[in-house]
């Protein structure tokens, strides 16, 4: 059974402050999703990784996907009170149709 | 621009009722999902479809019901509700499918289900 932890599960820092959270597992991922979801919505994409040792940079955040293609990094440079909500990763698994999600990082970031 | 559209929003039932989660898209997308996100867990998939006319099953479809018989519409049905289905339920759609591409899915804005 292919599962995605991440980590940590709750984090609560200052604005202006760098984070980084993460998607581990001990299964390889064709790919990698990260969505960030707020409060009384859905999910939202923010970006597919592919590539073992890929980087791929939105701004303040850069996502890392693992040269094994096992786990996956978020990293929030000077964080804002916008970037508050809970990030979820989520990785194509071998059914066609599955994806795996982690249970999410919930990030909360104080003015 | 209405995306996907789930209604209710909110809804309370008693143990044994049924009633219809409704989720309708304007995309034209062909793949439509449903899921259950509960706290501390991921998302689970409980059916999908590919298609109009066209449905399977998904991680756990046990108590659920669902038909397409359009593209646009894709209810889920829950018959004889119980405890353990209160969860915050998702619809959403794809073009093509998480097979073929590495496309994003979009998400309707759930619905929030409590049975008691």
């Amino acid at each position: 059974t292919q599962l995605l932890e991440q980590s940590p599960q709750f984090l609560s820092i200052q604005e202006g402050e760098n984070l980084t959270v993460y998607c581990n597992s001990s299964s390889v991922f064709s790919s990698l999703q990260w969505y960030r979801q707020e409060p009384g919505e859905g999910p939202v994409l923010l970006v597919t990784v592919v590539t073992g040792g890929e980087v791929k940079k939105l701004k303040r955040l850069t996502f890392q996907f693992g040269d094994a293609r096992k786990d996956s990094s978020l990293h929030i440079t000077a964080a804002q009170p916008g970037d508050t909500g809970l990030y979820l990763c989520a990785g194509k698994g071998d059914s066609n149709y599955q994806l795996i999600w982690g249970a999410g990082t919930k990030l909360i970031i104080k003015p | 621009n209405a995306g996907v559209t789930q209604t209710p929003k909110f809804r309370i039932l008693k143990i044994g009722q049924s009633m219809t989660l409704q989720c309708a898209q304007d995309m034209n997308h062909n793949y439509m999902y449903w899921y259950r996100q509960d706290p501390g867990m991921g998302l689970k998939l409980i059916y999908y479809s590919v298609g109009a006319g066209i449905t399977d099953k998904g991680e756990v479809p046990n108590g659920y019901n669902v038909s397409r018989s359009t593209t646009e519409d894709f209810p889920l049905r829950l018959e004889l509700a119980a405890p353990s289905q209160t969860s915050v339920y998702f619809c959403a759609s794809s073009p093509l499918g998480q097979a073929l591409t590495n496309e994003k899915l979009f998400f309707g804005s759930g619905t929030q289900l409590s049975v008691l």
